[in-house]
C-alpha cells in the first residue's frame, strides 16, 4: 500500500536531549513537509523539502533541523535549542503534479 | 500575509441535521483551497481541493464551495461517524510559483449525537 508512515506515535524526551522523529512515503512525491500542531491552533510549517538534497526553512524552524539524503526519508530533528518542543508533529507529501499534500500519522512528542 | 479564520469553533449537531462550516481567508493570489478532516490523534485526511470561485465538489455528505473571500463545507443529514475536526487550508500564488506551503485554520471540531 502506497502512503506516508511515521515513527514512533509516541515519543518522550527529557529536556537536553535531541530526538528524531522519522517520515517515510512510498508514492515517489518530490516535495515533503514538516508541520506542528497545538492545541487550539492551526497547523504551522517547521521545514520543507521540495527536492533530495534540498531543504528550506518554514515559519517556526528555530530548534529543529532536518536531511533529505533520499527520496523516501525526511527526518525531523528536535534539538535542545527548541523551548517548547511539546506538540503533535505531522509530516506530509506532495507530487504527481497536484497541489495536494498528503498526511502521515503523525507523532506525539512530550517533553518530561 | 495570508491568513485563514475557521468558525465556529465548535459545532455541534444531532444527527441528521444540516449545516455549514464557513472558512474566511485572505490571501495574495489563491492558487487552492483545502478541506481536510482530522480524527483525534491522527493525521489529516485529504477531503477537497477548490481553485476558483464558484466551484464546488461534493462526497457523499460533505460539499465544499468556494467565493474570492471565503469557503463553506456543507454538511447534509450528518451521522455520527461524521464527528471530526474539520480543516481549511490555503496556498498562495508566489512569484508564479509555489513550494506548496499551506496556512492553516484552527479547524472546527463538529459533534454529531445521534
Amino acid at each position: 500500500d502506497g502512503g506516508i508512515t511515521q515513527s514512533p506515535k509516541y515519543l518522550f524526551r527529557k529536556e537536553g536531549q535531541n530526538v528524531t522523529l522519522s517520515c517515510e512515503q512510498n508514492l515517489n512525491h518530490d516535495a515533503m513537509y514538516w508541520y506542528r500542531q497545538d492545541p487550539g491552533q492551526g497547523l504551522r510549517l517547521i521545514y520543507y523539502s521540495q527536492i533530495v538534497n534540498d531543504f528550506q526553512k518554514g515559519d517556526i524552524a528555530e530548534g529543529y533541523s532536518v536531511s533529505r539524503e533520499k527520496k523516501e526519508s525526511f527526518p525531523l530533528t528536535v534539538t535542545s535549542a527548541q523551548k517548547n518542543p511539546t506538540a503533535f508533529y505531522l509530516c506530509a507529501s506532495r507530487g504527481g503534479g497536484t497541489d495536494t499534500q498528503y498526511f502521515g500519522p503523525g507523532t506525539r512528542l512530550t517533553v518530561l | 500575509e495570508d491568513q485563514v479564520t475557521q468558525s465556529p469553533e465548535a459545532l455541534r449537531l444531532q444527527e441528521g441535521e444540516s449545516s455549514s462550516l464557513n472558512c474566511s481567508y485572505t490571501v495574495s493570489g489563491l492558487r487552492g483551497l483545502f478541506w481536510y478532516r482530522q480524527d483525534p490523534g491522527k493525521g489529516p485526511e485529504f477531503l477537497f481541493t477548490l481553485y476558483s470561485a464558484g466551484e464546488e465538489k461534493e462526497k457523499e455528505r460533505l460539499k465544499a464551495t468556494l467565493t474570492k473571500k471565503e469557503s463553506f463545507l456543507h454538511i447534509t443529514a450528518p451521522k455520527p461517524e461524521d464527528s471530526a475536526t474539520y480543516l481549511c487550508a490555503v496556498q498562495a500564488r508566489a512569484g508564479g510559483t509555489s513550494y506548496g506551503k499551506l496556512t492553516f485554520g484552527q479547524g472546527t471540531i463538529l459533534t454529531v449525537h445521534p
